[in-house]
């Protein structure tokens, strides 16, 4: 059925990188776009980026860009985030969404959702 | 603080009709017809409930509906029920180098 799978949980140090992984099934991976949002413990969604699953585009929020990089890989319909730097903030939930958005720019509508990662940055 | 704005919290009673405001700018909801509403309850993931300012999703209660005037998109859920108690994010897309922008959240309370 149709779904998001992501990896699951992680604690790193501050200063550490992580990679969390999303495998999409279910429909025709090439076709979408896929966001990275994540939450904070007690807080709101926020925009990471977006990759393009057909041709590997990404935009990134101005707030990451230093830090984040996003790939696919069509074979195992599998999108991974990268982020670089870990600090203390951010430790949060981080999901991987579905977008319309296939190769030039996201189109916002978020209409399939992973599980959620749960990353903790601790010293 | 968030790009988009959101009252913190709306409540209503059970078959009330209540409705959520997302505030952006023109660079973002008054710019473009990239609109969306989800729904989060607590330790869920977030669902899709309406998309390009105003189309539902397959399956999604017809009791949700939304709409955009200027710079203010809106959320108006009718019927409330309990199960609509939850939290309610806007999203759209912006001009800006940020590409994409949530609100704050809204909770929503049915007494």
């Amino acid at each position: 059925q149709l779904q998001l799978v992501q990896s699951g949980t992680e604690v790193k140090k501050p200063g550490a990188s992580v990679k969390v992984s999303c495998e999409a099934s279910g429909y025709t991976f090439t076709s979408y776009g896929i966001n990275w949002v994540r939450q904070a413990p007690g807080q709101g969604l926020e925009w990471m980026g977006w990759i393009s699953a057909y041709n590997g585009n990404t935009k990134y929020a101005e707030k990451f860009q230093d830090r984040v990089t996003m790939t696919t890989d069509t074979s195992t319909s599998r999108v991974y985030m990268e982020l670089r730097s870990l600090r203390s903030d951010d430790t949060a939930l981080y999901y991987c969404a579905r977008d319309r958005g296939y190769d030039i720019l996201p189109k916002p509508s978020m209409d399939v959702w992973g599980q959620g990662t749960t990353v903790t940055v601790s010293s | 603080q968030s790009a988009l704005t959101q009252p913190a919290s709306v409540s209503g009673s059970p078959g009330q009709s209540i409705t959520i405001s997302c505030t952006g700018t023109s660079s973002d909801v008054g710019g473009y017809n990239y609109v969306s509403w989800y729904q989060q309850h607590p330790g869920k993931a977030p669902k899709l409930m309406i998309y390009d300012v105003s189309n539902r999703p397959s399956g999604v209660s017809n009791r949700f509906s939304g709409s955009k005037s200027g710079n203010t998109a809106s959320l108006t859920i009718s019927g409330l029920q309990a199960e609509d108690e939850a939290d309610y994010y806007c999203n759209s897309f912006t001009s800006s180098t940020n590409f994409v922008v949530f609100g704050g959240g809204t909770k929503l309370t049915v007494l």
